[in-house]
């Protein structure tokens, strides 16, 4: 089976800028994630869904970043304005449910870079 | 507030054992999951453990203990391919994962 798909693979902007990230989850997973990684640390949670509801976005800096997945399938991420410290990695993942012990199935992520 | 204690990094030859620890504090624990992740790569599942015990997959166990709030994943037999980062993970509601902050492998000749 085709594995999660993240576009871009990099990208660099100045602070201020926005940006957006894609993710086309596994076929069939009802349960969508972004997590953010900065450099030496694990996998941050920013927003979980649902089909195409949210069920947490708890940590998700609301002031800037904004996601939304249409439809129950593909997924965007966005960030306006970026500031330097969003220097990270952006993960997606996904998987079959929401439920206990099933595990998540990542995409290679976006390694984006704030100048 | 929720925490998560792993050792940051861990050194071993080829063909030796190595056990990574994770201790946590959290309120919801549902269980811990571990993940590999190599540099640059995505994070892959290893395992998961929703009750008490070990759980064996091939080369590596992963165990966990609820009353001491503690657990660990074993990699035996270890291999040059086994470097890489380790993250445990504790699991709440939704399946939400809450990761540590990782124990870098690394293997040597």
């Amino acid at each position: 089976e085709a594995g999660v798909a993240q576009s871009p693979r990099y990208k660099i902007i100045e602070k201020r800028q926005s940006v957006a990230f894609w993710c086309n989850p596994i076929s069939g997973h009802a349960t969508l994630y972004w997590y953010q990684q900065i450099l030496g640390q694990g996998p941050k949670l920013l927003i979980q869904f649902q089909n195409n509801g949210v069920v947490d976005d708890s940590q998700l800096p609301k002031d800037r970043f904004s996601a939304e997945r249409l439809k129950g399938v593909d997924s965007t991420l966005k960030i306006q304005p970026a500031k330097l410290e969003d220097s990270a990695v952006y993960l997606c993942a996904s998987s079959l449910e929401g439920g206990m012990g099933q595990p998540q199935h990542f995409g290679d992520g976006t390694r984006l870079s704030i100048l | 507030g929720q925490s998560l204690e792993q050792p940051s990094e861990v050194t071993a030859v080829e063909g030796a054992i190595v056990q990574i620890n994770c201790t946590y504090q959290t309120s919801g624990f549902y269980g811990l999951s571990w993940y590999q992740q190599h540099d640059g790569g995505a994070p892959t599942f290893l395992s998961y453990n929703g009750l008490d015990g070990l759980e064996e997959t091939g080369r590596f166990s992963s165990f966990l203990s609820r009353s001491d709030s503690y657990g660990y994943l074993l990699l035996q037999e270890l291999q040059m391919k086994d470097s890489a980062s380790y993250f445990c993970a504790v699991i709440g509601s939704w399946g939400k994962l809450q990761f540590g902050a990782g124990t870098q492998v690394v293997v040597t000749p």
